[in-house]
């Protein structure tokens, strides 16, 4: 099975930083990542698709990029609202998420 | 709006059967493939099984290979997983999701805990 590891475990930012949490694949994933977004309490949701494709409804400070084993997730502007859990997950082949990096507000 | 309601979970004693159903509605069930995720108690994210839209292939972790079986009826837009000889490490939070980006809607969940 392809490995899937995030970093940082735990990230600590202000409102309006630029945050960026890292997703490194254990093999080539061609680019089939996901992202989501998990709050106390509640399911999931997803916010980009295959690397840099944002999901209707979501805002546009969320962006994708990465190819090969590495990905990334950024938040251009971090938001009050965006205190969550951050999963990535691959596709290309058996399914796999990673461990998730916890966004906490300073 | 795309809705997926969980039911059927609760506390069951090892060894025993537990079957969880998703009722979807709000898009086309039938053109759709379909999954079971399950997140442990303050863990991570983990694919249970996945059936394509018509129900004629299915796949399975390894760890629920040979005991748990997915399933579906297009014709009521439900969703199933039938769980037998089920085990400690089964405890978990499962989750219906839609095979579409793929994962691109989830149900709220339903809590399973197997324990005597």
């Amino acid at each position: 099975d392809i490995q899937m590891t995030q970093s940082p475990s735990v990230l600590s930012a202000s409102v309006g930083d630029r945050v960026t949490l890292n997703c490194k694949a254990s093999q080539n994933i061609n680019k089939y990542l996901n992202w989501y977004q998990q709050k106390l309490g509640e399911a999931p949701k997803l916010l980009i698709y295959n690397t840099n494709n944002l999901q209707t409804g979501i805002p546009s400070r969320f962006s994708g990029s990465g190819s090969g084993t590495d990905y990334t997730l950024t938040i251009s502007s971090l938001q009050p609202e965006d205190v969550a859990t951050y999963f990535c997950f691959q596709h290309n082949s058996w399914p796999t998420f990673g461990s998730g990096t916890k966004l906490e507000i300073k | 709006e795309v809705q997926l309601v969980e039911s059927g979970g609760g506390l069951v004693q090892p060894g025993r059967s537990m079957k969880l159903s998703c009722a979807a509605s709000g898009f086309t069930f039938s053109n759709y493939g379909m999954a079971w995720v399950r997140q442990a108690p303050t863990k991570g994210l983990e694919w249970v099984a996945t059936i394509s839209y018509d129900g004629s292939s299915t796949y399975y972790r390894d760890s629920v290979k040979g005991r748990f079986t997915i399933s579906r009826d297009n014709a009521k837009s439900t969703l199933y997983l039938q769980m037998n000889s089920l085990r400690s490490e089964d405890t978990a939070t499962y989750y219906c999701t839609r095979w579409g980006r793929p994962f691109d809607y989830w149900g709220q969940g339903v809590m399973v805990t197997v324990s005597s």
